[in-house]
């Protein structure tokens, strides 16, 4: 079982939709997490970090359930220029050794 | 251009051969990671330096992989006796001293390698 699972989709949606991502991880010991984004070809971006309360940026929406060991990600009002591979990530580590862990990755298509 | 900087773009080489990424971090990060990503994965973890020391490397790290660096500056990562299975995309990332909170990884473009 990989440590970060996600759906690996791809999600096709029209403009203007609402969508979401859902992530888990099998570390407890996992200390933070973070969306980021990749678009084809392309290196990955930070999106966001997800914060225990539940986070916004803009249409993006990020929760964090640690009971569950759940992460989730909600765009709302989907742009074409949304389309791209999400991926989550957990930090984890001890002392000063500290690593990102990634999940496979979902994709999600924007259509007109 | 102050990001990650990677070298070369892309790789081709042929089954057994040796070779030999290098990556430039942002200039002021002191930690340097080495992903490595094949198509539809996320990125697999390697290894990763905090200045010039390797302070944990990945079991997916056979004894055919070695990355050094050696000044805590640029980093390289070489691939001895190549196999197909090594053909991927070969990321590199840095970071700020994590003691700030951030914890933001700035990837370079990667270099693809293809082994024939």
């Amino acid at each position: 079982r990989k440590e970060v699972e996600q759906d690996p989709g791809p999600f096709n949606v029209p403009e203007g939709a609402t969508v979401a991502f859902n992530c888990t991880y099998s570390n407890s010991a996992s200390q933070s997490f973070f969306w980021y984004r990749q678009d084809c070809r392309k290196e990955p971006k930070l999106l966001m970090s997800v914060y225990s309360s539940g986070n916004e940026d803009g249409r993006f929406t990020a929760q964090l359930n640690r009971a569950s060991q759940y992460i989730s990600l909600l765009i709302r009002d989907s742009k074409l220029s949304d389309s791209a591979t999400y991926l989550c990530v957990v930090l984890r580590g001890m002392d000063s050794s500290y690593k990102l862990i990634f999940g496979s990755g979902t994709r999600l298509l924007v259509r007109p | 251009d102050t990001g990650v900087s990677q070298d070369p773009r892309h790789k081709i080489t042929k089954r057994g051969q040796n070779v030999t990424f290098r990556c430039d971090p942002i200039s002021e990060h002191n930690r340097l990671y080495w992903y490595r990503q094949t198509l539809g994965q996320g990125p697999e973890f390697l290894t990763y330096f905090q200045n010039e020391a390797q302070l944990e490397k990945s079991r997916l790290l056979s004894d055919r992989f070695s990355a050094e660096r050696p000044k805590g500056s640029f980093s390289t990562l070489e691939i001895q006796r190549t196999e197909q299975g090594d053909s991927a995309m070969y990321l590199c990332a840095s970071s700020s001293d994590w003691t700030g909170g951030d914890v933001t990884l700035h990837f370079g473009n990667g270099t693809r390698l293809t082994v024939t």
